[in-house]
C-alpha cells in the first residue's frame, strides 16, 4: 500500500488553466514537502509545509497542508509550459523514523502551449 | 557549494559485474540519504546517515547492498553482482538534521 497516494497521476493542460493535484494520507505527517522532478534530474525542493491549515505561496503555485497534517495540495494558477515536470510530495510520518521522507508517486503534467 | 553533487551520472554495467557511486553532499549537512528511483515510481528510501553514522536501512538494501560515509562527508553506495532488477535512478540527498532534504541530479544505472 502506499502511503501517500497522489491525484491526479497524469494530467494534461493547456497553457493558462488553473490545475490542483493532491496528496493524501491516512497518517499525520510532520512535515510534508513539494518537489518537482524533470526527466533525468533528481527532485528540487518547492516548499515545505510544517503547521496544520498552513497555505504557502510561491509566485503561481498555491500550497496548502490539511488540518490534520494527513493531507495537502498544490494550486497552479496560469499554467505555463515551464510548469511541465513530475510534481512529488514527500513527508515525514508523525512518530516514525527521523531520516525516512516517503514519496507518493507523483503527478506527470504536461502544459501544452 | 552549489549542491549536491553525484558521480557519476549514467552507468552502464554488466549483469553480476558490481559498481560504485559517490555522493557529496553539501558541506554543512550532516544527514545524507540514498534512494532509489525506477520509471513511474517515486524515490524509495534506501539508507541514512547522520555524520558518520549508518541510521537506517530499508528492507529495499539486500545485502548485495553496502553504504558507507566514513569521515561523515561523502558517501559511497556499491552494488555488488548487478541484477537487471537494480536497473533504476539511485538518489543521493542531503540535509541539517531534520530540515528540508536537498537532492543531488541522481545516478541512471543501467544493467545490461
Amino acid at each position: 500500500t502506499q502511503l501517500l497516494e497522489q491525484s491526479p497521476q497524469f494530467l494534461s493542460i493547456q497553457e493558462g488553466e488553473n490545475l490542483t493535484v493532491y496528496c493524501n494520507s491516512s497518517s499525520v505527517f510532520s512535515s510534508l514537502q513539494w518537489y518537482r522532478q524533470e526527466p533525468g534530474e533528481g527532485p528540487v525542493l518547492l516548499v515545505t509545509v510544517v503547521t496544520g491549515g498552513e497555505v504557502k505561496k510561491l509566485k503561481r503555485l498555491t500550497f496548502q497542508f490539511g488540518d490534520a497534517r494527513k493531507d495537502s495540495s498544490l494550486h497552479i494558477t496560469a499554467a505555463q509550459p515551464g510548469d511541465t515536470g513530475l510534481y512529488l510530495c514527500a513527508g515525514e510520518v508523525y512518530g516514525g523514523s527521523q531520516g525516512n521522507l516517503i514519496f507518493g508517486k507523483g503527478t506527470k503534467l504536461s502544459v501544452k502551449p | 557549494d552549489t549542491g549536491v553533487s553525484q558521480d557519476p551520472r549514467h552507468k552502464i554495467t554488466k549483469r553480476g559485474q558490481n559498481v560504485t557511486f559517490r555522493c557529496d553532499p553539501i558541506s554543512e549537512h550532516n544527514r545524507l540519504y540514498w534512494y532509489r528511483q525506477t520509471l513511474g515510481q517515486g524515490p524509495e528510501f534506501l539508507t541514512y546517515f547522520q555524520n558518520e553514522a549508518q541510521l537506517e536501512k530499508s528492507r529495499l538494501l539486500s545485502d548485495r547492498f553496502s553504504a558507507e560515509r566514513p569521515k561523515g562527508s561523502f558517501s559511497t553506495l556499491e552494488i555488488q553482482r548487478t541484477e537487471q532488477g537494480d536497473s533504476a535512478m539511485y538518489l543521493c540527498a542531503s540535509s541539517r538534521d531534520r530540515t528540508e532534504a536537498f537532492f543531488g541530479q541522481g545516478t541512471r544505472l543501467t544493467v545490461v
